[in-house]
């Protein structure tokens, strides 16, 4: 099994651009989650899903969009990037609510 | 809404020494999870704790959870360079069914 893959793991933008982070799990998870990680920050929750067409809001959710039409993929669009949005970002499954979270490897973000 | 500190953020010690970070809730928790994230790697889970005042322990690893389900513990005994990392704390509501996390603890090891 690969578990939590991401792709892509560095990405470049410049401000106004968009693009998605892709990430996919093979472990069949209902739940998936999207956080970033700032320096010192820990790990804020942006969107999450409770399974298959169905998502909510984390606590940072401004500026990105998810959407979950299967059980194992779950894109993270950034609609028109800005340098705040310069992050480490993870994406992570668990089983359900109160399971341990699998976590990707991460895309770095940088935008300029 | 839930809030998690944890302390300190920063732990610098000898190798050998002890090592402990503090996890305290804002709200009353389900369970409690620990990660371990290593430099430029991904959190990995480390353990959980469900029950009032359940201790744990995984080789010089001590984690405890309070009384009260609001704070939580992780001591390292006698630590390595192979310890090096940042630990955080998940807050778990599963009512919410959200985790919350702390802010990290990084721990530095001098050999």
């Amino acid at each position: 099994n690969a578990g939590v893959t991401q792709t892509p793991k560095f990405q470049v933008l410049k401000t106004g651009q968009s693009m998605t982070l892709q990430c996919a799990q093979d472990m069949n998870h209902e739940y998936m989650s999207w956080y970033r990680q700032d320096p010192g920050m820990g790990l804020r929750l942006i969107h999450y899903s409770v399974g298959a067409g169905i998502t909510d809001q984390g606590e940072v959710p401004n500026g990105y969009n998810v959407s979950r039409s299967t059980t194992e993929d779950f894109p993270l669009r950034l609609l028109s990037a800005a340098p705040s949005q310069t992050s480490v970002y993870f994406c992570a499954s668990l089983r359900g609510p109160g399971s341990p979270l699998h976590f990707g490897n991460g895309t770095r973000l940088t935008v300029t | 809404g839930q809030q998690v500190m944890q302390i300190p953020q920063y732990q610098h010690v000898q190798e050998g020494e002890d090592f402990t970070t503090y996890c305290n809730s804002s709200t009353t928790l389900s369970n409690i999870q620990w990660y371990k994230q290593r430099p430029g790697g991904h959190p990995v889970f480390l353990i959980q704790l469900v029950k009032s005042g359940e201790v744990k322990k995984q080789k010089r690893l001590t984690f405890q959870f309070g009384e009260a389900k609001k704070n939580s513990s992780l001591h390292i005994t006698a630590t390595q360079t192979t310890d090096v990392g940042t630990y955080f704390c998940a807050g778990i509501n599963t009512n919410a069914g959200k985790s919350t996390f702390g802010d990290g603890t990084t721990l530095t090891v001098k050999p």
